[in-house]
């Protein structure tokens, strides 16, 4: 069954809009964690915001926060005032327990391009 | 600070040739380190994951193998390639199960 969930294969949005990006995840631990990154066409992965299962209040770095909403079981990323260079592939990812220790899965990914 | 280098930037290999993509950390000491695998406009598939010197777990069979001779250095393998061991390569670590996967720079592989 798929772990995570990311609906929107791509996403338009005007330049100095907001846009959200959804995620839905599936897990039975009680513990976990949510990432999103970013992925530029260069092909680099880069961190953009962290949501514990455990923290009360939603995530917030910069112009990216987080809608944690637990009961759901979703964790959409909102950009604000979006900018030329936020296009790029976005992926919403879950640390949970394995067999192994933690694992991280990653969601399909959605394409986000930012219309001047 | 810590950086993770990983290389080469690009290969090509023919069908039937061995492989190995070197993965190293530095800056840090006992990392969790995976390899994943991404093919063309899709996401992340986790390949392995290993939490100390020669402990590896592996995610998905398949035709590739994974080794961690030092702390910092994990390299992935194949004694012989298939057309779809084709996509880009991603290493990536961790320190602490709270924090961000932080990732090189992948490997661009394309099998002839």
């Amino acid at each position: 069954a798929q772990k995570i969930t990311q609906t929107q294969p791509g996403m338009f949005v005007q330049e100095k809009e907001a846009v959200t990006l959804d995620c839905t995840y599936d897990t039975s631990d009680q513990s976990y964690g949510l990432f999103w990154y970013k992925q530029p066409s260069s092909g680099e992965m880069i961190f953009l915001i962290y949501q514990g299962s455990y923290d009360e209040q939603n995530a917030t770095e910069g112009r990216y926060s987080l809608n944690f909403q637990k009961a759901r079981k979703s964790a959409n990323l909102v950009i604000s005032a979006s900018q030329l260079g936020d296009s790029a592939m976005y992926f919403c990812a879950m640390r949970e327990a394995s067999n192994y220790g933690q694992n991280f899965v990653f969601g399909p990914g959605t394409r986000l391009s930012v219309l001047p | 600070s810590q950086t993770i280098h990983q290389w080469p930037a690009t290969l090509v290999q023919p069908v039937g040739s061995p492989l190995s993509l070197e993965c190293t950390v530095e800056g840090t000491s006992n990392p969790n380190l995976y390899w994943y695998r991404q093919a063309a406009g899709r996401g992340l598939q986790l390949l392995f994951y290993s939490v100390g010197i020669g402990q590896i777990s592996s995610e998905v069979p398949q035709n590739l193998s994974a080794s961690r001779p030092q702390d910092r250095q994990f390299i992935l393998s194949s004694k012989k390639l298939l057309l779809s061991d084709s996509g880009f390569y991603l290493c990536a670590w961790t320190r602490d199960t709270n924090q961000p996967q932080h990732f090189g720079d992948g490997t661009r592989l394309s099998i002839l």
